[in-house]
């Protein structure tokens, strides 16, 4: 176990549906992370919350939409999504967000994302 | 921006055989060179990283080297396991201050 824990395991929407992941550590870190994991693709960065703070939007389309209430949890507000944003959705954290970052990353499992 | 490249996309070798993985960079400033192990059906780990002011690290069958001046920074893996099959991703920081990683590849040790 890596101390990241993410909910749902799998999620089926449809375009206009909206339905939220969540993300929740329990290491004690201050930095919390979104990537997306596509087929044969570099995990992509969307998020990074330092702090509970957004220190990075990766030019993320408006159709997905975080929230970080604190240290501890992170959710990914989804909406009215595109067939092409079906992945595999992955939650990390970090002691601190660093800049520039080079601290280890503790992975959850990661939220598989299809949408119809 | 940073742009990483690893190859292969896929390796296959024999059970206790070596396994050899490679990413270039781009950036000059990068200085900082993890690899994450992702099993499937689970989210990556760390297994090994370098810093850009030494060239080799070891930890047990696993290693790493950096070449700064011609940019990239291989894997290896000696004494190949089946639990060694995974997904390995090289990823880097540098002026773009977050992880850029590389595409992945499929590492299968055939027994």
């Amino acid at each position: 176990e890596t101390g990241v824990t993410q909910t749902p395991r799998h999620l089926v929407m449809g375009m206009t549906n909206k339905k939220s992941l969540k993300c929740e550590q329990h290491l004690g870190h201050n930095a919390m992370y979104w990537y997306k994991q596509s087929a044969k693709k570099p995990l992509e960065l969307m998020f990074v919350y330092n702090f509970k703070e957004q220190t990075e939007n990766n030019s993320v389309p408006s159709r997905f939409s975080p929230e970080c209430p604190n240290s501890s949890h992170l959710f990914l507000h989804l909406h009215t999504l595109q067939p092409e944003d079906s992945a595999l959705y992955l939650c990390a954290s970090s002691q601190d967000g660093g800049d520039p970052n080079t601290g280890e990353l503790f992975f959850g499992e990661g939220s598989r994302l299809t949408v119809l | 921006g940073e742009n990483v490249e690893q190859h292969p996309s896929t390796l296959s070798v024999q059970e206790g055989d070596s396994a050899v993985i490679k990413c270039t960079y781009s950036d000059s400033a990068s200085n900082y060179f993890p690899w994450y192990k992702q099993e499937l059906g689970k989210g990556p780990q760390l297994i090994i990283d370098i810093r850009s002011n030494v060239g080799e690290k070891k930890d047990q069958r696993i290693a790493v080297t950096l070449n700064k001046t011609a940019k990239h920074f291989s894997l290896h893996i000696t004494e190949t396991q089946p639990e060694d099959s995974a997904v390995y991703f090289c990823a880097v920081t540098g002026s773009a201050r977050q992880l850029t990683f590389g595409s992945g590849t499929q590492l299968t040790v055939l027994p």
